[in-house]
């Protein structure tokens, strides 16, 4: 089967310790996004990334960090400069093409407790 | 500033009661609207795309519309499995690649 999986799904760390969340998507997509959810608001974009070796900057990309090594990975650090780390963490990813926008597919989340 | 804006908030419904849900949308050039649905502790799950004003789609007792201000999200006959929080999210032309722009989500709660 296709898809996105998110590990762990919950994690919980003290604050002043950096955290690595993992994203591995098998549907041959070029896209991968991490967004962030709080009780009551939308997601918001943390970091993404077009393609092998090349991710941009999100609305809210302080504090974290990403890397894309492989078209299959995209792991998400979450620093001790991080002020509020605690959230919902999602990864998507898509196939877009020059024409249209094909939608993004999402994992299951990891839900990030910092105490 | 893009803004998308969805309400109610929260929605309650019998099982069998018709209703909708309204997405509004301020941006500067829309190229994609999008709905997808999140049951509780999981990821979005994709529903639609909407690309321009006046197209429809539908999937079992969902309909999705758009006009140019605006998706609206009407729920025929909804049964319990229909509850969860709906969102809109909305894609620009000329901004980052790939970003979708999220409303804040509809909770709907469909009893038996």
């Amino acid at each position: 089967d296709g898809g996105i999986t998110q590990s762990p799904k919950y994690l919980f760390r003290k604050e002043g310790q950096n955290v690595t969340l993992s994203c591995e998507q098998n549907l041959n997509h070029d896209a991968m996004y991490w967004y962030r959810q709080d009780p009551g608001q939308g997601l918001r974009l943390i970091y993404y990334s077009q393609i092998v070796n090349d991710f941009q900057k999100g609305d809210i990309a302080e504090g974290y960090s990403v890397s894309r090594e492989k078209k299959e990975s995209f792991p998400l650090t979450v620093t001790s400069a991080q002020k509020n780390p605690t959230a919902f963490y999602l990864c998507a990813s898509s196939r877009p093409t020059s024409t249209s926008q094909d939608e993004q597919y999402f994992g299951p989340g990891t839900r990030l407790t910092v105490t | 500033e893009d803004q998308v804006t969805q309400s109610p908030e929260a929605l309650r419904l019998q099982e069998g009661e018709s209703s909708s849900l309204n997405c509004s949308y301020t941006v500067s050039g829309l190229r994609g609207l999008f709905w997808y649905r999140q049951d509780p502790g999981k990821g979005p799950e994709f529903l639609f795309t909407l690309y321009s004003a006046g197209e429809e789609k539908e999937k079992e007792r969902l309909k999705a519309t758009l006009t140019k201000k605006e998706s609206f999200l009407h729920i025929t006959a909804p049964k319990p499995e229909d509850s969860a929080t709906y969102l809109c999210a909305v894609q620009v032309w000329g901004t980052s690649y790939g970003k979708l722009t999220f409303g804040q989500g509809t909770i709907l709660t469909v009893h038996p």
